[in-house]
């Protein structure tokens, strides 16, 4: 089993929606959790991290859930640029090291 | 400032050569970190220094890998007797202190391609 799993997608979505991405990691010990985007081609780039307590930046709002090891990102009003593949990611055991889900594609339409 | 950056961006080889994957980290950054994107994967770590020294390699999938990173600054990840499945791209990342938690910024990678 994979230590971090996301909706395989891909999404397709019209300008202006609302969308929702999840994940679940089977470390229980895992202290810090993210979100990065990957452009087509390009490396990832942090989106935002995650605290229990939930945050927001923007249009995005991503929560966790210890007790369930279930994480998720919303995604308000897309935008087309919002068109991405969405990585949801978590510490390792070593702490430093980073476990990558899959991956999760956006494709935001007119 | 710059990020981090990666030569070359692409490369492509046969198999059983040997081929050097280069990154240039952030300025004062002491972490730094690589990892290998297969096509529709995310990213698998490989391995971490801090400093000069490679404090955890345990992602590297066998001994035709070996990374440097001898003044601490830049890193070069050589690859052995290549194989096809070596086919990827390779992310550098590098954060200031290594810590648990920190941003770690990637460069553009190097996407290596065995014939």
């Amino acid at each position: 089993r994979k230590e971090v799993e996301q909706d395989p997608g891909p999404f397709n979505v019209p300008e202006g929606a609302t969308v929702a991405f999840n994940c679940t990691y089977s470390n229980s010990a895992s202290q810090s959790f993210f979100w990065y985007r990957q452009d087509c081609r390009k490396e990832p780039k942090l989106l935002m991290s995650v605290y229990s307590s939930g945050n927001e930046d923007g249009r995005f709002t991503a929560q966790l859930n210890r007790a369930s090891q279930y994480i998720s990102l919303l995604i308000r009003d897309s935008k087309l640029s919002d068109s991405a593949t969405y990585l949801c990611v978590v510490n390792s055991n070593s702490g430093y090291a980073l476990n990558f889900g899959k991956g999760t594609s956006l494709l935001v339409t007119p | 400032g710059a990020g981090v950056s990666q030569t070359p961006s692409n490369k492509v080889t046969e198999k059983g050569k040997y081929v050097e994957l280069r990154c240039d980290p952030i300025s004062g950054h002491t972490a730094l970190y690589w990892y290998r994107q297969s096509l529709g994967q995310g990213p698998e770590f490989l391995i971490y220094f801090q400093g000069t020294g490679a404090a955890d390699d345990s992602g590297l999938p066998n001994d035709r890998f070996f990374a440097v990173r001898p003044e601490g600054s830049v890193s070069t990840l050589k690859i052995q007797r290549t194989e096809r499945g070596d086919s990827a791209v390779y992310l550098c990342a590098s954060s200031l202190t290594g810590t648990s938690g920190e941003t770690q910024y990637f460069g553009p990678g190097t996407r290596l391609l065995v014939l």
